[in-house]
């Protein structure tokens, strides 16, 4: 099976502009989660969704957003970034979801906002 | 809330015995996932434990115990290419899975 996508790899906006990253998950895979990871925080968690529903989310403002399709691809928007939404991105797939299955990660999306 | 703790960094040299040790308070605890991560990489799954004792897969081996809440894993015959950072994740009913904050591990020849 092919791993879990994410495009694209690389972005550079700047302050003030939004953006948006997608995530293609295991075949089969229901659950998609997103991560953040910084050098001072590691990795945090931003929200899970599951067949298209919003099943847990993190401690983040309201800026961050996602949306998961009928094919379980997702999608993860930043509206008004800042400078210290610089993050690798990570989404994540599973078979269950809500913590109870392994995790399967994506390369990640690396954003620099200047 | 959940709370995990694991030591920032840890050197050993290559054909070495290095132990990963992870605490954490949860409520409703599910089970516990060790990663690695190579820099600039995602993270790789290595483990899952959910009741008390040892799993051991090749020269990785992770250890739970839930009534102390404490897990280790274990790395041994190091090699150059485990230096890495390894991620204790713990799962409880219903919740996110949450990250410790990485154990820099760094095998020296």
């Amino acid at each position: 099976k092919a791993g879990v996508t994410q495009t694209p790899r690389y972005l550079i906006k700047t302050r003030g502009q939004q953006v948006t990253l997608s995530c293609s998950p295991i075949s089969g895979h229901r659950s998609v989660s997103w991560y953040q990871q910084t050098p001072g925080q590691g990795l945090q968690f931003l929200f899970e969704y599951f067949s298209e529903t919003q099943r847990n989310k993190g401690n983040f403002p309201g800026r961050f957003s996602g949306r998961q399709f009928s094919n379980s691809r997702s999608e993860m928007n930043v509206s008004t970034l800042e400078l210290g939404d610089s993050a690798l991105y990570l989404c994540a797939s599973s078979s269950s979801g809500g913590g109870l299955g392994t995790q399967y990660f994506g390369p990640g999306t690396r954003l620099l906002v200047l | 809330g959940q709370n995990i703790d694991q030591p920032t960094e840890m050197t050993a040299t290559e054909g070495a015995i290095v132990q990963i040790n992870c605490t954490y308070q949860t409520s409703g605890f599910n089970g516990l996932f060790w990663y690695q991560q190579h820099a600039g990489e995602a993270p790789t799954f290595l483990s899952y434990n959910v009741l008390d004792g040892l799993e051991e897969k090749g020269r990785f081996s992770s250890f739970l115990s839930r009534s102390k809440g404490y897990s280790y894993l274990l790395l041994k015959e190091l090699q150059m290419k485990d230096s890495a950072s390894y991620l204790c994740a713990v799962t409880a009913a219903g919740n996110k899975l949450t990250f410790g904050g990485g154990t820099r591990v760094l095998v020296k020849p």
